[in-house]
């Protein structure tokens, strides 16, 4: 079946730092989503990429849809404690069932 | 307006007993997805459900089930618990169909089962 890999798993990262996850899927996706759940929390729905090669900005957060879409990266710029938590790429198969696979997820520390 | 609501949100059960969870979508949403999160799996679809009929499903035992009502509000059952089942049950509501939208979905704050 289709897997969604997500790495790091877990990345300590001092404030101001930057900070990257990767997202690659074993099939073409039909769109990407990025999530992120703060400790204790639930999901919260961040973006949404369905073009081959798309790139999509919010403040300080970069996402990028790979050009073969199966890939995607979230980049945030200087981190701030607000930052922390676990962010989850949710891929959709491009054919067949199409419930969305979520990645294993990115836990994010920041150190002030 | 009122986001997904789950009850209950925390429960502990012992091994074989079985468990019903509920979910209210947020109002005008069909589509009800279940999702399993344990620190080691991460999420793990469970099932989907729009207008009252399963759309997808994991690869989950039998023992889980869930069905919809008219007014999209969902359960879902655990049968024979184990020991492994013990993890947060996410309920999500989207608009439409997952495979069909475009859109997000909108999670609800969980219910957290313990199994002894």
């Amino acid at each position: 079946g289709q897997q969604v890999m997500q790495i790091p798993q877990y990345q300590h990262v001092q404030e101001g730092e930057d900070f990257t996850t990767y997202c690659n899927s074993s099939t073409t996706l039909s769109n990407i989503q990025w999530y992120k759940q703060r400790p204790g929390g639930h999901p919260v729905f961040l973006i949404q990429l369905v073009k081959s090669g798309e790139v999509k900005k919010q403040k300080r957060l970069t996402f990028q849809f790979g050009e073969a879409k199966k890939n995607s990266s979230l980049h945030i710029t200087a981190t701030q404690t607000t930052d922390v938590g676990t962010y989850f790429c949710a891929g959709r198969r491009d054919t067949g069932r199409r419930a969305l696979t979520f990645g294993s997820g990115t836990r994010l520390q920041v150190q002030p | 307006k009122a986001g997904v609501t789950q009850t209950p949100r925390y429960l502990i059960k012992t091994r074989g007993q079985q468990v019903t969870l509920s979910c209210s979508p947020i109002s005008g949403h069909r589509s009800v997805s279940w999702y399993q999160q344990t620190p080691g799996q991460g999420l793990q679809f469970l099932f989907e459900y729009f207008s009252e009929t399963q759309r997808n499903k994991g690869n989950f035992p039998g023992r889980f089930s869930g069905r919809q009502f008219s007014n999209s509000r969902s359960e879902m059952n655990v049968s024979t618990l184990e020991l492994g089942d013990s993890a947060l049950y996410l309920c999500a509501s989207s608009q439409t169909l997952q495979g069909a939208n475009t859109g997000e979905l909108f999670f609800g704050e969980g219910s957290r089962l313990t199994v002894l």
